[in-house]
């Protein structure tokens, strides 16, 4: 069946890049997503990308979609404090969204 | 204001007891969704539903019960309370491109 898989942790020096990774299986999704969730917070969406694009950006966000090996980044610059938290990745499938199970983002001074 | 609200945000309740998480929408969107979220297992589905009177099991939706007796609302009601049901609910709902979540529910089940 459908399956989101993803590291359940990273570690980032503050100002360097992050990039979270992410393999899905269902070569029909339409849409795949990146969520983030502060403690205590529900999730946010931070961006998508249509099945047909390659690559989005926007601001310190760079997602990128490789369709041939299901494989979805998101690359975080200059990473700060405040990015410190889960990211779940999520695939659309049906009318259904299906999600990983996050990666925590850890940020070093 | 427009959004997802749910409500209440901290429930604690015993073994046992019946208990009723309330998930209201502002946008008219069809599709709503209740996921649990635990450690280790990220996100969940619970039920969701495509629209009025349409509901359907998602993952794990034993022990739950919906309804969608208007588009806007969405409850989830625990029928008989467990332990392994101590979790955080989100309830969701998905326009053509985009899954919203409401601010979600902490249940604590003594």
């Amino acid at each position: 069946g459908e399956d989101v898989e993803q590291s359940l942790f990273l570690s980032v020096r503050e100002g360097d890049s992050s990039v979270i990774n992410c393999t899905y299986t269902d070569s029909s999704s339409t849409y795949l997503y990146w969520y983030k969730q502060e403690p205590g917070a529900g999730l946010q969406l931070l961006t998508y990308i249509f099945s047909n694009m390659d690559m989005k950006q926007d601001q310190r966000l760079t997602v990128l979609l490789n369709k041939k090996d299901k494989h979805l980044s998101l690359r975080i610059a200059d990473t700060q404090t405040g990015d410190s938290a889960i990211y779940f990745c999520a695939e659309r499938w049906s009318d259904k969204i299906i999600f990983g199970k996050g990666t925590r983002l850890h940020i070093l001074p | 204001d427009a959004g997802i609200t749910q409500s209440p945000r901290y429930k604690i309740t015993e073994t046992g007891r019946q208990v009723t998480l309330m998930c209201h929408q502002t946008w008219s969107h069809s599709y709503m969704f209740w996921y649990r979220q635990d450690l280790g297992h990220g996100l969940r589905l619970i039920y969701y539903s495509a629209a009025a009177d349409i509901t359907d099991k998602g993952e794990v939706p034993d022990g739950y019960v919906v309804s969608r007796s208007k588009t806007e609302n969405f409850p989830l009601t625990l029928e008989s309370a467990t332990r392994s049901q101590t979790s955080v609910y989100f309830c969701a709902s998905t326009d053509q491109d985009t899954q919203y979540f409401g601010p979600g529910t902490r249940l604590t089940v003594l």
